[in-house]
């Protein structure tokens, strides 16, 4: 059975850095084709991609937040955290972890997200 | 970015009746594309990918079609527990985008 779960602050000050942790079980990050994602939703809007980090520690960001993001990986413990610096009221969301399973489809493979965490609330706020 | 717009954002419907959702890309995604229903204060959930592939454990009554830039969600029979917001995303390309949701109303 899939399951990951955020934990976090639910509430930091403008200008400090966020750091979130997500937990799974039922898979293992160093699987082949395996990727843990961060998507974020800010109250009442749409999802939003952050970043993932694959099976082989290979790492992507979403280009309009590169500059604040890092994401990390510890195998040993199945966790994935996201550090995001410089905080401000309009990174106020619902942040989600998610997984992805490369799956092949006719003659290529789809990367979507097929598991997914049930969200923490972050506040930004002084 | 690719852009995801799906239209309605709202739609009202009854038990028993048949909706469809559209779903455009700002280029074509191929069938790079999956949907997902959200609950409120819950995450999402995945129902279709590869544009017309469902899910495992998701009820046939969900079906999706579409290639390039135009894609649909259609639910064939709602029942009551469909009633929730649904959400396209394109793969093709990075970053991964989604369309900003159809809530789907009880009339």
């Amino acid at each position: 059975q899939v399951t990951l779960r955020e934990s976090g602050p639910a509430l930091v000050k403008p200008s400090q850095t966020l750091t979130l942790t997500c937990s799974f079980s039922g898979f293992s990050l160093s699987t082949n084709g395996i990727f843990v994602t961060w998507i974020r939703q800010p109250p009442g809007k749409a999802l939003e991609w952050l970043a993932h980090i694959d099976w082989d520690g290979e790492k992507d960001y979403s280009p309009s937040l590169k500059r604040r993001l890092t994401i990390s990986k510890d195998t040993s413990k199945n966790q994935v955290a996201l550090t995001m610096t410089n905080m401000d009221p309009v990174d106020t969301a619902t942040y989600f972890c998610a997984r992805i399973s490369r799956t092949p489809l006719g003659d290529s493979y789809h990367y979507f997200f097929d598991y997914w965490g049930q969200g923490t609330l972050v506040t930004v706020s002084s | 970015d690719i852009q995801m717009t799906q239209s309605p954002s709202t739609l009202s419907a009854s038990v028993g009746d048949r909706v469809t959702i559209t779903c455009r890309a700002s280029q074509s995604i191929t069938n790079w594309l999956a949907w997902y229903q959200q609950k409120p204060g819950r995450a999402p959930q995945l129902l279709i990918y590869g544009a017309s592939t469902l899910q495992s454990g998701v009820p046939s009554r969900f079906s999706g079609s579409g290639s390039g830039t135009e894609f649909t969600l259609t639910i064939s029979s709602l029942q009551p527990d469909d009633f929730a917001t649904y959400y396209c995303q394109q793969y093709d390309s990075h970053p991964a985008t989604f369309g900003q949701g159809t809530k789907l109303e009880i009339k």
